[in-house]
Formats: C-alpha cells, structure tokens, sequence
C-alpha cells in the first residue's frame, strides 16, 4: 500500500524551532516530487515547499522562505522540513504529500501533522 | 502570490448539478494547463479529482468534470450525491515562481 506517514509536530513558542519527518513506503521514493502542504484551523489549503526525487530542485512559498529548509533522504524513503523562527502563523495541520508522476498534481496525501505555535 | 479565487459556498439539491468558478490570471491558470482540483471532507486529507485541467485520477467517477477558459477554470459536478458534500480547492502552476497557489475553496452543500 501506498503510504505517507508524518511525524514530529508539536507545541513550540514563537522564535523555535521543529522539525517535521514523513515517510513514504509502497512507491519508489526517490523517484518522485515530494511537498509539504498546510492547512491553518477552518482555513484553505496552502504550498509550503517542494523538492525533486534527486533533491537538487527545491521551491518555496514566500511565506516561509528563509525560515523553512525542506530536505530528503532518499535512502532512508525519508522527507523532511526543518521549520526555523516560528511564528504563530506558521500554527497550521502540515501535510506531506506527493506529486504522481505523470500526474503534476497531488495523488498522495498523508494524514498531516500538528504544529502550533504559541507561548 | 494571492490564492485564486473561488465563491466560498455553492450548492444543489440531489440529482442537480454545480459549477465551481476558479479565477487567476495569464501567470497561472490562464497560461498553463496545470489546473487540479481537490475535494477534501472534514477532518480528512485532500483528494485528487481532477488533475491537468481535465483529467479524471482513475476510480473519480465521471460525474466531476473540469474545464478552463481564459484565465477561470471550473468544476462540475453533476449527479450530486450526499457524498459530494465537501470543500473543493482548485490549484494552479504559477511560471513566475515556479510553484503553485491553492484556491480559496468552496464549500457545497447538498440540500
């Protein structure tokens, strides 16, 4: 079966610092698109970043630029997204998701995890 | 970059059909054919319906349909079943950043 499966949200104050982990398993991780979506409470959906299966193409949303660095670590079928000088805004359900190939649209999503910031 | 614009509700009764408007301009929707759309329940992860304007994922039943013209693409739905009840974003490739921007979404409800 195909699966994403993140991990690693939490509370943290305004200026921390998360990391976020999604693993993928049932597909051939390293060849796809992986991106992070977020979904603030009652709020839409938004682009946070995006990387290539050889990692070497990154985007990111110019909310987070700056602050956020997403990686992966295509031996261990791993995506990651390091989250730096949080704001409350950043508050939000954080989906990792992927890009079918053929596709260039979402065909995976995760079940999303957690992030709000406060003090 | 501003989110595309949907109405925020829509609705029909069972058996009725609705539209759901998508409005950007020539930097996304109207300049590529990389328009999805995703319905997403409450409390669940989105899900691909329509992909590349047009396109059906397999297992989408026929009664989603999208379609674009100019700079506004379109969802509809026909047949509307009690299941159709949801919030549908639309998305956009955007070539000046080279990312891509949700729409507002649309909440239609099933009378």
């Amino acid at each position: 079966e195909v699966q994403l499966v993140e991990s690693g949200g939490g509370l943290v104050q305004p200026g921390g610092s998360l990391r976020l982990s999604c693993a993928g398993s049932g597909f051939t991780f390293s060849t796809y698109w992986m991106y992070w979506v977020r979904q603030a409470p009652g709020q839409g959906l938004v682009w946070v970043s995006r990387i290539r299966g050889d990692g070497i193409t990154i985007s990111y949303a110019d909310s987070v630029k700056g602050r956020f660095t997403i990686s992966r670590d295509n031996a261990r079928n791993t995506l990651y997204l390091q989250m730096n000088n949080l704001r409350a805004e950043d508050t939000a359900l954080y989906y990792c998701a992927r890009v079918g190939v053929g596709v260039s649209a979402v065909d995976i999503w995760g079940q999303g995890t957690m992030v709000t910031v406060s003090s | 970059q501003s989110a595309l614009t949907q109405p925020p509700s829509a609705s029909g009764s069972p058996g009725q059909s609705v539209a759901i408007s998508c409005t950007g301009t020539s930097s996304d929707v109207g300049g590529y054919n990389y328009v999805s759309w995703y319905q997403q329940h409450p409390g669940k992860a989105p899900k691909l319906i329509i992909y590349e304007v047009t396109k059906r994922p397999s297992g989408v039943p026929d009664r989603f349909s999208g379609s674009k013209s100019g700079n506004t693409a379109s969802l509809t739905v026909s047949g509307l079943q009690s299941e159709d009840e949801a919030d549908y974003y639309c998305s956009s490739y955007v070539g000046s950043t080279d990312f891509y921007v949700f729409g507002t979404g649309t909440k239609v409800t099933v009378l």
